[in-house]
């Protein structure tokens, strides 16, 4: 599968917790995006990179949230001291900034259940 | 402020029916509006953009800067089109914000 790949697909963990959740996104992509969905809403965006550098956090990232993408490849989203509000599905998404006609491909998501 | 609004949140017409769902922006400059689709257990997926001025699966979309809306459009609905619908908006290709999405039912 040569699509965005996620990891893991579900995680539920303890409020207080610190989770962290893995993007490959598709070799070929500069931009690496990620984004937060909860029921009922569309995607929120989070923060995205271009290759290793993060370009924009959203103001929704508290503190409690870092990303990185260390080698401009894979990027990693972790969040300290989860809680309940953190409870959502974590979208990635890449895109090649270079194309005429730029379009996100996302991964299947991480589902985080903080209890 | 940028944002996407979309006014329904469940839509549902019969097979063979027109369709059309809405969706409306706000940008100060020259928006990128886009329509993503997520089928039943599959990821979320471009369907088409206002550049392009394409038609994908029989949908086409009108950008119309005067009311400021996106409506996605298709003349004869389909059962395979149900699925849950977004509108995004590109701000100088940098973020994408995403409407809150629009779930189309098509009734057999």
């Amino acid at each position: 599968d040569t699509g965005v790949s996620q990891n893991p697909r579900h995680k539920i963990t303890k409020r207080g917790q610190n989770v962290t959740f893995r993007c490959d996104p598709i070799s070929e992509h500069n931009r690496l995006y990620w984004y937060r969905q909860t029921l009922g809403q569309g995607p929120e965006f989070l923060t995205y990179f271009q290759n290793e550098a993060q370009l924009e956090k959203s103001r929704l990232l508290s503190d409690r949230f870092s990303a990185e993408r260390p080698k401009g490849s894979f990027s990693t989203l972790e969040i300290q001291r989860t809680e309940q509000g953190d409870s959502a599905m974590y979208l990635c998404a890449s895109s090649d900034r270079g194309q005429p006609n730029e379009k996100l491909f996302f991964g299947s998501g991480t589902q985080l259940s903080v209890l | 402020a940028q944002r996407v609004t979309q006014p329904e949140k469940l839509l549902s017409v019969f097979k063979g029916a027109p369709v059309e769902l809405k969706c409306n922006y706000s940008y100060s400059g020259s928006p990128e509006l886009f329509w993503y689709v997520q089928y039943s257990r599959q990821r979320l997926q471009l369907l088409l953009r206002h550049i392009s001025r394409e038609s994908i699966k029989g949908f086409t979309a009108d950008l119309n800067k005067g009311e400021t809306s996106f409506h996605l459009k298709k003349p004869f609905a389909q059962e395979e089109d149900s699925a849950m619908y977004y509108c995004a908006l590109s701000s100088g290709g940098n973020q994408f914000y995403f409407g809150t999405g629009t779930s189309l039912t098509v009734i057999p």
